[in-house]
């Protein structure tokens, strides 16, 4: 049974960078898509980008000038990166793992605050 | 981009009811690439339907998806205490993915 657990610092300063590991346990990171997904009040659920582990990747053009995925295969590790945040950006922030788009296995969450 | 548009907001039953959510597209879900999830309080989504009409692994069969094209239904035969959550549909077909803003199922 696959499972994904999100890490990153809880709070973030406006302006500054935001960065998300998500640890896949129980199966290997190759042959799946993997997904940022975030969820706030004011926006519900937004998909933010996903990468295969080919390294192929697909963003939101609403957040792609300022999003970064990348895989550690060797880590079975993915990341994200959300450049020059705001307010705005504060969210619980998921990664989820797909066959294809689909995201189907979820992690728990974590919770990122944007605030000086 | 597609937009999803769910409705009602929110749905007011009793345990034993039927429930009946929809999902609507600002255009065309290509192959039907839409699925529904459920969510709890402090949990993540959970998958239960894809492709439209097909379940997920592990879930009953009280639930039931069906539409094809813009317009989308998520049925629940017979409704448990468990199910009484927030309800998101989510299209796949084409990037950015997008999700519906969600139905609410509250116990009346």
């Amino acid at each position: 049974q696959v499972q994904l657990q999100e890490s990153g610092p809880g709070l973030v300063k406006p302006s500054e960078t935001l960065s998300l590991n998500c640890t896949v346990s129980g199966d290997s990171i190759s042959g799946y898509y993997w997904n940022w997904i975030r969820q706030s009040p004011g926006r519900g659920l937004q998909w933010i980008a996903n990468i295969h582990y080919s390294g192929r990747t697909t963003y939101n053009p609403s957040l792609q000038s300022r999003v970064t995925l990348s895989l550690d295969t060797s880590r079975n590790q993915f990341s994200l990166k959300v450049r020059s945040v705001t307010a705005a950006d504060t969210a619980v922030y998921y990664c989820a793992r797909g066959p294809g788009w689909l995201p189907t296995n979820w992690g728990q969450g974590t919770l990122v605050t944007v605030s000086s | 981009e597609i937009v999803l548009t769910q409705s009602p907001g929110t749905l007011s039953l009793s345990p034993g009811e039927r429930a009946t959510l929809s999902c609507r597209a600002s255009q065309s879900v290509a192959k039907n690439y839409l699925a529904w999830y459920q969510q709890k309080p402090g949990q993540a989504p959970r998958l239960l339907i894809y492709e439209a009409s097909n379940t997920a692994t592990g879930v009953p069969d009280r639930f039931s998806g069906s539409g094809s094209g813009t317009d989308f239904t998520l049925t629940i035969s017979r409704l448990e205490p468990e199910d009484f959550a927030v309800y998101y549909c989510l299209q796949c077909s084409i990037s950015p993915l997008a999700f519906g803003q969600g139905t609410k199922v509250e116990i009346k």
